[in-house]
C-alpha cells in the first residue's frame, strides 16, 4: 500500500514563531487531507487539498501532487496550535480507494508561551 | 462540533466483555468509516459502510463487527475484549470524498482493564 511519511516527528516552538510541516507520499494521489489532533484527542479537519494551495487564517497548505508531497505552514503560532498534525491520503495505489485513508505518523507540535 | 456524533465519549470495561460504539454521520452523508487509533499502530482504517452496505474492510479483527442502519447511524461492536483493544475509535463521514474529504467525530476512548 501507499506509504506516508511526515517530518519532523517533533517540533517545539515559542509562541509567535512560524513552522513548516511536511508530508511525503509514495504514490500518486487525488485526495489529501491535513488534520489537527488536539490534546483532548479530537481530530479536526484543517484542509482538503489534493493539489494547489489553500489558506485559512494563520494556516496554509500546499500540495505538489506530481512530486508527491504536501506542506502545512503555521504562522505566528499560538499555544492552542499544540497537538499532533496528521496528513492522510487514500489507501492503496493510484489514489482511488476513497474512504480508506492512510495516515502518516504525525508531527507532534508543542508551542510554549 | 463537526456534525459527526459519537457515543459514548469514554468507556471502561473488563477483558472478555463486549461493547458497542455508536456513530451518527453528518446530515446527508451516506458513508460511514471507522478508524482505530492506538499508541503502537497509529490511525488505522477498520471498515466502511455506504447507505447500509459494507463497502470496504481494513485491518478489522474478527472479534469486531459493524453495521449501518436505515437511519444511517452505525454501530461498531467489539467482543471478547483484550487489553490491546484499548484505543481511540473514530467514526468519519463524507458526502463526496473526491471533493470534500472526510469529517471525523470526536471519538470514543475505550479502556480495557
Amino acid at each position: 500500500g501507499i506509504q506516508v511519511e511526515q517530518s519532523p516527528p517533533d517540533l517545539i516552538l515559542q509562541e509567535g514563531a512560524n513552522s513548516t510541516l511536511r508530508c511525503n507520499f509514495s504514490d500518486s494521489v487525488n485526495n489529501l487531507q491535513w488534520f489537527h489532533q488536539n490534546p483532548w484527542g479530537q481530530l479536526i479537519n484543517l484542509f482538503y487539498i489534493p493539489s494547489g494551495t489553500k489558506q485559512n487564517g494563520r494556516l496554509s497548505a500546499t500540495t505538489v501532487a506530481t512530486e508527491r508531497y504536501s506542506l502545512l505552514y503555521i504562522s505566528s503560532s499560538q499555544t492552542t496550535d499544540s497537538g499532533v498534525y496528521f496528513c492522510a491520503v487514500p489507501w492503496g495505489a493510484g489514489g482511488t480507494s476513497y474512504g480508506k485513508l492512510t495516515f502518516g505518523q504525525g508531527t507532534i507540535l508543542t508551542v510554549h508561551p | 462540533d463537526s456534525g459527526v456524533t459519537q457515543t459514548p465519549k469514554h468507556l471502561i470495561t473488563a477483558t472478555g466483555q463486549r461493547v458497542t460504539l455508536r456513530c451518527s454521520p453528518r446530515s446527508g452523508d451516506l458513508s460511514v468509516y471507522w478508524y482505530q487509533q492506538s499508541l503502537d499502530q497509529g490511525l488505522q482504517f477498520l471498515i466502511q459502510y455506504y447507505n447500509g452496505e459494507e463497502r470496504a474492510k481494513g485491518n478489522i479483527l474478527e472479534r469486531f463487527s459493524a453495521q449501518q442502519f436505515p437511519d444511517l447511524h452505525s454501530e461498531l461492536n467489539l467482543s471478547s475484549l483484550e487489553l490491546g483493544d484499548s484505543a481511540l475509535y473514530f467514526c468519519a463521514s463524507s458526502v463526496d470524498p473526491a471533493n470534500y474529504g472526510y469529517t471525523f467525530g470526536s471519538g470514543t476512548r475505550l479502556t480495557v482493564v
